[in-house]
């Protein structure tokens, strides 16, 4: 059973910064791309960004572009998500997916929430 | 990137069909044929029902169906259940300022 899990949301200030993890399991997670999406609660879905298999290629929405930046580390089957100059519209459920050509296997999600 | 359209809301009576549109450029939906579709209730997370335009994973209503006409995708639902209302998102590859991935504005749909 493919499982993913999120971890590292919470409440940070504007500006601040934080690291989301996503732990993977019960597929080859070295030979996928996975991809970061997120929600603000109630709105619509926004594609954030994507590693290929090996690392080797990354790419970032505009809106994120220059302040985060995904990893990942196959050995331990985990992705990452640094986010750096967090600000107010950056709050959000952070889904850690698998893609092929669509997403088809979701996390929970966290929530990261940017407030004074 | 800009969000692919989609109308806000889209209703419906138990049994009928209903076709939600997906409006992108040549950039993606008219590119390629890798849109896809998600449905989500009310504080689940999004689950895949159409993918590569077409296609449906195993398990999904054959009631879903997709199909894509130069730069519009579109999802069918036919014999409409209360189980369908929800919020239903595309989704497109695209090449467009990034290489990446962008979804619709997003539907709710509405069983009357």
């Amino acid at each position: 059973e493919v499982q993913l899990v999120e971890s590292g949301g919470g409440l940070v200030q504007p500006g601040g910064c934080l690291r989301l993890s996503c732990v993977a399991s019960g597929f080859t997670f070295s030979s996928d791309w996975m991809h970061w999406v997120r929600q603000v609660p109630g709105k619509g879905l926004e594609w954030v960004s994507r590693i290929k298999s090996d690392g080797s290629e990354t790419n970032y929405a505009d809106s994120v572009k220059g302040r985060f930046t995904i990893s990942r580390d196959n050995a331990e089957n985990t992705l990452y998500l640094q986010m750096n100059s967090l600000r107010a519209d950056d709050t959000a459920v952070y889904y850690c997916t698998r893609v092929k050509t669509y997403f088809d296997y979701w996390g929970q999600g966290t929530l990261v929430t940017v407030s004074s | 990137q800009s969000a692919l359209t989609q109308p806000a809301s889209v209703s419906g009576s138990p049994g009928q069909s209903i076709t939600i549109s997906c409006t992108g450029t040549s950039s993606d939906v008219g590119g390629y044929n890798y849109v896809s579709w998600y449905q989500q209730h009310p504080g689940k997370v999004p689950k895949l029902i159409i993918y590569d335009v077409s296609n449906r994973p195993s398990g999904v209503s054959n009631r879903f169906s997709g199909s894509k006409s130069g730069n519009t995708a579109s999802l069918t639902i036919s014999g409409l259940q209360t189980e369908d209302e929800a919020d239903y998102y595309c989704s497109s590859y695209t090449t467009s300022r990034t290489l990446g991935y962008v979804f619709g504005t997003g539907t709710k749909v509405t069983v009357l």
